[in-house]
């Protein structure tokens, strides 16, 4: 899997928009885009993914530049329950690829919603 | 749906004892995955599998072993506990499918070596 950098830490004020950027510049052609949240101590969640195009669900925004070298999420809207550490993550879709199935974390970016 | 569940919550070894963490879902996830967490840090796998009988190593498989004989069970065992091996551990599963692969993560277990 491709590796992925992102900021140690963020922080954002309440009720804007948190842009949580992460380069990815090695990524594959069938390597997909993944964000995972984990807040305190509890098992990380999934937020959205995206292989081209730009996604959004009821959490979050994922745009995805057409390089595909990098990626940003967007939390249109922060909450002080928004406050966590993000991962950025790139794998190979079920397709192929000898690593199929495989997850694997980075750091992460802390963020931080202050009111 | 109980989803992922793991059990011991939390745990308490000597050094050198042995203990199995036990992974159950009820998904019918083809994936399931073993992860630690250490203080402070982000998460390490430590195994996988992408189907019953199929296991492979993570980045940090050494002092530990798994098993895969059903989709839905997939136990971690330490050998011969050790203070490095004091962390939390993240069970999850996902499904198989092109693409959408969304992994489902248990409430961990809070193992402390002494």
């Amino acid at each position: 899997d491709a590796k992925t950098t992102q900021p140690p830490s963020m922080d954002c004020a309440e009720g804007r928009a948190a842009n949580l950027p992460c380069n990815h510049s090695t990524i594959s052609g069938n390597e997909y885009v993944y964000w995972y949240r984990q807040i305190h101590s509890q098992g990380p969640q999934y937020i959205i993914h995206g292989l081209k195009n730009n996604e959004t669900n009821e959490m979050a925004s994922l745009i995805i530049t057409e390089d595909r070298k990098s990626s940003t999420l967007i939390l249109p809207h922060a909450t002080l329950r928004d406050t966590a550490v993000y991962y950025c993550i790139v794998r190979v879709g079920d397709a192929g690829g000898t690593s199929y199935g495989k997850l694997t974390f980075g750091q992460g970016t802390i963020l931080t919603v202050h009111p | 749906n109980a989803g992922v569940t793991q059990t011991p919550k939390f745990r308490i070894l000597k050094i050198g004892q042995s203990m199995t963490l036990q992974c159950t879902q009820d998904m019918n996830h083809n994936y399931m995955y073993w992860y630690r967490q250490d203080p402070g840090m982000g998460l390490k796998l430590i195994y996988y599998s992408v189907g019953a009988g199929i296991t492979d190593k993570g980045e940090v498989p050494n002092g530990y072993n798994v098993s895969r004989s059903t989709t839905e069970d997939f136990p971690l065992r330490l050998e011969l506990a050790a203070p490095s091996q004091t962390s939390v551990y993240f069970c999850a599963s996902g499904r198989q499918g092109t693409g959408n692969t969304e992994a489902f993560f248990g409430q961990g277990t809070r193992l402390t070596v002494v």
